[in-house]
């Protein structure tokens, strides 16, 4: 298993371009996350999915659109980026079982808007 | 939500046992106490949680005080792998809300 797999890797934008990080997963979990981190800084919840065909607005959703294209893919859309957005951008999927549940991570998006 | 406090930074030497501290005086019942570690360059990873009773695992135990308005991880042996930012957090079981904070950065020294 791959786990949590992301695309780009790091990706430089100019400010007002647009661009979508992928994220996929193949462990079948349902629940589906977008975080965001600030240098120095703990994860913030931009964008979550309980499960296909739902998203909601986590902490910090201004500025960003999703898509669950199917149970395995969650997408994160900035439609104009800001150099406010730069950030690392990380996806995580969830799973329960036995009343534990663990979030697993995937390596990360370096974004650079300028 | 409940709010947790954790030192900035620690410093341990290698293998030897570690013990990170967290506190969270306003944690209400229900709420699950998660430990997630970060290492360089990486997402962050489970290390373990629990509610009420200690718990162990194979990288770690958390021992949980009796008000459960702190707890502790504890790393039996530190390794120059073990360092991280560790980041304790609260949160209701299911909910897909996780606050993580600033977390501790733990520091091992050979």
């Amino acid at each position: 298993n791959a786990g949590v797999t992301q695309t780009p890797k790091f990706q430089v934008l100019k400010t007002g371009q647009s661009m979508t990080l992928q994220c996929a997963q193949d462990m079948n979990h349902n629940s589906m996350y977008w975080y965001r981190q600030d240098p120095g800084m703990g994860l913030r919840l931009i964008y979550y999915s309980a499960s296909e065909g739902t998203t909601d607005k986590g902490e910090v959703p201004n500025g960003y659109n999703v898509s669950r294209l199917n149970k395995r893919e969650f997408s994160l859309r900035l439609e104009s980026a800001a150099p406010s957005q730069t950030s690392v951008y990380f996806c995580a999927s969830r799973r329960i079982r036995d009343r534990k549940e663990t979030q697993y991570f995937g390596p990360g998006t370096r974004l650079l808007v300028l | 939500d409940a709010k947790t406090t954790q030192p900035n930074s620690m410093e341990s030497n290698e293998e030897e046992p570690v013990h990170l501290p967290c506190n969270h005086s306003t944690i209400s019942g229900t709420d699950y106490i998660h430990w997630y570690r970060q290492l360089p360059s990486q997402g962050p990873e489970y290390v373990i949680h629990g509610l009420t009773s200690n718990v162990n695992n194979r990288m770690a135990s958390l021992a949980i005080a009796e008000d459960r308005k702190s707890s502790t991880l504890i790393l039996h042996r530190a390794t120059l792998r073990d360092a991280a930012v560790y980041y304790c957090i609260l949160r209701l079981f299911n909910n897909n809300d996780m606050r993580f904070g600033a977390g501790t950065r733990l520091t091992v020294k050979p």
